[in-house]
């Protein structure tokens, strides 16, 4: 079973700063990762996939980097609506298992 | 686009059995290009994958649930149902049904329903 380790676990910015994110998975998953924001209340939202897919409508200020066993969801110049929890989902092992990592919550400094 | 909507009990007793259905507007769900699945979370915690059904009804189940998990497809009225079975407070969670994408290896879940908080309790 892969496992999906995000860090760090919380992570405080202030708005207009850079947030780097982290996500490890415990054997190569190769770039078949995607990620996911959340917002109180809401369902999570998908962001990128692959090599680096983006899902519609995401902004340009978020971008991601990574393969193997080792990615990085990166948010330039953080802005307000970007304060949420980040999670990661690898698909390497499917079928049959998808596997998210426990989230990274992104605060405000 | 396409929209989910989980519709189900939102208080199980222990031991009994947890049934939500997710109907599908705006989409087909015998598109080939997607599978149909749950994903639940806990209060304060993370996401969990539960298990995702093709419309030809092959399935897939997290093995930690696997024993107490059944999807179905109803292709008929575009909708998927998830039964778990011998609930304890340990599944209280918001369930959430979403779609599957699949295409160039991605198995990502891009449409999610707003979620259906159940609560295991007597």
């Amino acid at each position: 079973e892969i496992v999906m380790t995000q860090s760090p676990a919380t992570l405080s910015v202030s708005p207009g700063d850079r947030a780097t994110l982290s996500c490890r998975a415990s054997q190569s998953i190769s770039l078949n990762l995607a990620w996911y924001q959340q917002k109180p209340g809401q369902a999570p939202r998908l962001l990128f996939w692959g090599a680096g897919t983006r899902a519609t409508d995401i902004p340009a200020r978020f971008s991601v980097s990574g393969s193997g066993t080792e990615f990085t969801l990166t948010i330039s110049s953080l802005q307000s609506e970007d304060f949420a929890v980040y999670y990661c989902q690898q698909y390497n092992d499917w079928p049959p298992r998808l596997t998210f990592g426990q989230g990274t919550r992104l605060e405000i400094k | 686009q396409p929209q989910l909507q989980e519709s189900g009990p939102g208080l199980v007793k222990p031991s009994e059995t947890l049934s939500l259905t997710c109907t599908v507007s705006g989409d087909s769900i015998s598109s080939s290009n997607y599978y149909w699945g749950w994903v639940r979370q806990s209060p304060g915690k993370g996401l969990e994958w539960i298990g995702s059904i093709y419309y030809t009804g092959s399935t897939y189940y997290n093995p930690s649930l696997e024993s107490r998990v059944t999807i179905s497809v109803d292709t008929s009225n575009n909708q998927f149902s998830l039964k778990l079975r011998s609930v304890t407070a340990a599944d209280t969670a918001v369930y959430y049904c979403a779609r599957l994408f699949q295409g160039s290896k991605a198995r990502v879940f891009d449409y999610w329903g707003q979620g259906t908080l159940v609560t295991v309790s007597s």
